[in-house]
């Protein structure tokens, strides 16, 4: 069965270091979500991509956190340097290429980043 | 404006009995998709079940079926003959329409399977 990727499940580091995740979505998805998810809350979506193609960064705080996904395949969310507030889970998601509301997003394990 | 409301933030319920998570949503829009999640200890979010807002019939899959009243806005999800396994947080989602389908997630609900 295919699945979205993620790469680290876990990650410390302490404040003003840099991070990087990285996410591999189901083959032949051509839009691609990274979120956030504040513990106790519901994820929140951080940007968009369609291929390779940024759709929506607005909720990115750009000062430190950057993405790409230059061959429009995997994808990479950075953050330098690091806050405790930056602490969450960063969940990857995946959906087909149509765009509707039918479609279906389907979520990676997640990366767990603790910042000491 | 808060999109989608889950006002359990903890269930319980007996194996093998039902339970209700509810889900309240507000949107404007006539074509949107309601989605259920479940997420374990562990992180990931599973995907259990779809309604379309033009659905006449209330999606079922499995244990899971989902009871849309589009009038009332609400989408609430049933969990038939729980299973220890069930226990997780459960999450309800609504799809933007002309946003490249981009989520709105609620609160989540905590749901504990007591043997």
């Amino acid at each position: 069965e295919a699945e979205v990727a993620q790469s680290p499940r876990y990650k410390i580091t302490e404040k003003s270091q840099a991070v990087a995740f990285w996410c591999d979505p189901i083959s032949g998805h051509a839009t691609l979500y990274w979120y956030r998810q504040i513990l106790g809350q519901g994820p929140e979506l951080l940007v968009q991509f369609q291929d390779e193609s940024v759709v929506d960064d607005s909720q990115l705080p750009k000062d430190r956190f950057s993405a790409e996904r230059l061959k429009g395949v995997d994808s990479t969310l950075k953050i330098q340097p690091a806050e405790l507030g930056d602490s969450a889970m960063y969940l990857c998601a995946s959906s087909t290429r149509t765009g509707t509301h039918t479609d279906t997003q389907y979520f990676g394990p997640g990366t767990r980043l603790t910042v000491l | 404006a808060q999109k989608i409301t889950q006002t359990q933030p903890g269930m319980f319920v007996q194996e093998k009995e039902a339970v209700t998570l509810d889900c309240t949503y507000d949107t404007s829009d006539q074509s949107y998709g309601l989605f259920w999640y479940k997420q374990p200890s562990s992180g990931e979010m599973i995907f259990l079940i779809y309604q379309g807002s033009y659905d006449e019939q209330n999606a079922t899959e499995g244990r899971y079926s989902l009871n849309f009243q589009k009038a009332r806005k609400s989408a609430n999800l049933v969990i038939s003959a729980s299973q220890l396994g069930d226990s997780a947080m459960y999450f309800c989602a609504m799809s933007r329409p002309n946003t490249g389908n981009q989520f709105y997630f609620g609160t989540g609900t905590s749901l504990t399977v007591i043997p």
